[in-house]
């Protein structure tokens, strides 16, 4: 079964400092993983997706992912955080195959803070 | 381009009455998803379409609980007859054939049943 987890449900980082968001993942095959973002009171958006290729994505905003077979991670990472990061941060993996379309399945979200 | 549109942004309700939550996902898109948000149990998938065909509809929580997409551009869920615990977030999001990976959300609707 495809499942993800976020270990963390909130994040803490002062503004300038780096800021990773944690995620691992079980798969069967090869693992095509996702982080969206939620700001309040809004869906969620696309920021980046591993499907294949370097093991470090690049995404929008500035936030880019590391991927990780042998530690069978997904962390999601930012140079240096802006108070306007902050939202609810969600990892996510292709899957499980049900007949056609693309299911994901979304971790339990972290949120990020980040304070001045 | 418009994003995904649903409506209403947000319903109050009896217990017991009908609430049918509509979606208008991105043109050019052929899958379609209804998700539900709450605190207690995350984000959950209801259903997804493929092509206006019901593809995967395991999240359903039980039968009061329906969708339909009777055209590519336009779908429905509907929940009869509503509880409190049916109280959430519910949002729909879209993927274009081209990149069947990325799914484009919806602002949700807040649906609250008192």
């Amino acid at each position: 079964a495809q499942s993800v987890a976020q270990p963390e449900d909130q994040v803490n980082v002062a503004e300038g400092n780096p800021l990773t968001v944690k995620c691992t993942y079980s798969v069967s095959g090869n693992p095509y993983l996702f982080w969206y973002v939620q700001y309040p009171n809004r869906g969620l958006q696309f920021l980046l997706k591993y499907i294949t290729g370097d093991n470090l994505v690049k995404g929008s905003y500035g936030f880019e992912a590391e991927f990780n077979k042998s530690q069978t991670s997904f962390h999601l990472k930012k140079p240096s955080a802006l108070v306007s990061d902050s939202a609810l941060y969600f990892c996510a993996v292709r899957g499980p195959f049900t007949g056609g379309g693309n299911k994901l399945t979304f971790g339990t979200g972290t949120q990020l803070k980040v304070e001045l | 381009d418009a994003g995904v549109i649903q409506s209403p942004r947000h319903e109050v309700t009896e217990m017991g009455q009908e609430v049918t939550l509509r979606c208008k996902p991105i043109s050019g898109h052929n899958s379609l998803f209804w998700y539900r948000q709450t605190m207690m149990r995350g984000l959950e998938l209801l259903i997804y379409f493929n092509n206006n065909v019901p593809i995967d509809d395991s999240g359903m929580p039980e039968d009061r609980f329906s969708a339909k997409m009777p055209n590519a551009s336009f779908s429905t869920l509907k929940i009869q007859p509503s509880e409190p615990r049916d109280s959430a977030v519910y949002f729909c999001a879209s993927s274009p054939p081209t990149d069947t990976d990325t799914q484009y959300f919806g602002p949700g609707t807040r649906l609250t049943v008192l």
